[in-house]
């Protein structure tokens, strides 16, 4: 089975900031990986595909990068509605998803 | 716009059985693999099965085989999922996804379900 290990846990941030996430692969997946974002009670958004193919609609702040086992979600400059908990998703052999980053308001 | 709406959810006991279903509306469903993704509250997200587009290509995560079946009916747009034999750790809030592709292979899930919460307890 391929594990996912994404980091921080936990990121505190201020509107304007720079943020990055990353997600490690226990194996190799290629570029086969997802990002999204869910708020609380609702259904997760993908942002991301194939590492860093942005989903339609989604602002382009939003980015990633990475390829093998190791991966980034960067938000170029954090705004109030990027307050939200985000997971990577391996689907190269089957479905792993992250721990997920829940980022915060510092 | 592509709409999907789980219910069936609920209380159950252990060790009994509940079936959860996935309407779905707003685009080809029979072009489309589905799958079930489930989330503990407050924790994070995990995969529990897909289907392709014809259902003859189940795939299930380890932590549900053998106990859960999933299915679907192209002619009523409605994905399913049976769960027997259920456990108190299989209480979660339970998403139908989309894949973005009939899942001849794997594949990411592009559009969402709001959900329903079952519960598995005594």
């Amino acid at each position: 089975d391929i594990q996912m290990t994404q980091s921080p846990s936990i990121l505190s941030a201020s509107v304007g900031d720079r943020v990055t996430i990353t997600c490690r692969a226990s194996q190799s997946i290629s570029s086969w990986l997802a990002w999204y974002q869910q708020k609380p009670g609702k259904a997760p958004k993908l942002l991301l595909y194939k590492v860093s193919t942005l989903e339609s609609g989604v602002p382009s702040r939003f980015s990633g990068s990475g390829s093998g086992t190791d991966f980034t979600l960067t938000i170029s400059s954090l705004q109030p509605d990027d307050f939200a908990t985000y997971y990577c998703l391996q689907y190269n052999r089957f479905w792993t998803f992250g721990q997920g980053t829940k980022v915060d308001i510092k | 716009e592509v709409h999907l709406l789980e219910s069936g959810g609920g209380l159950v006991q252990p060790g009994g059985s509940l079936r959860l279903s996935c309407a779905a509306s707003g685009f080809s469903f029979n072009i489309y693999g589905m799958g079930w993704v489930r989330q503990i509250p407050g924790k994070g997200l995990e995969w529990v099965s897909t289907i392709n587009t014809v259902g003859d290509r189940p795939h299930y995560a380890d932590s549900v085989k053998g106990r859960f079946t999933i299915s679907r009916d192209n002619s009523k747009n409605t994905l399913s999922l049976q769960m027997n034999s259920l456990r108190v750790d299989d209480t979660a809030v339970y998403f139908c996804a989309r894949a973005d592709s009939g899942l001849v292979t794997f594949d990411f899930f592009d559009s969402w379900g709001r959900g329903t919460l079952v519960t598995v307890s005594s």
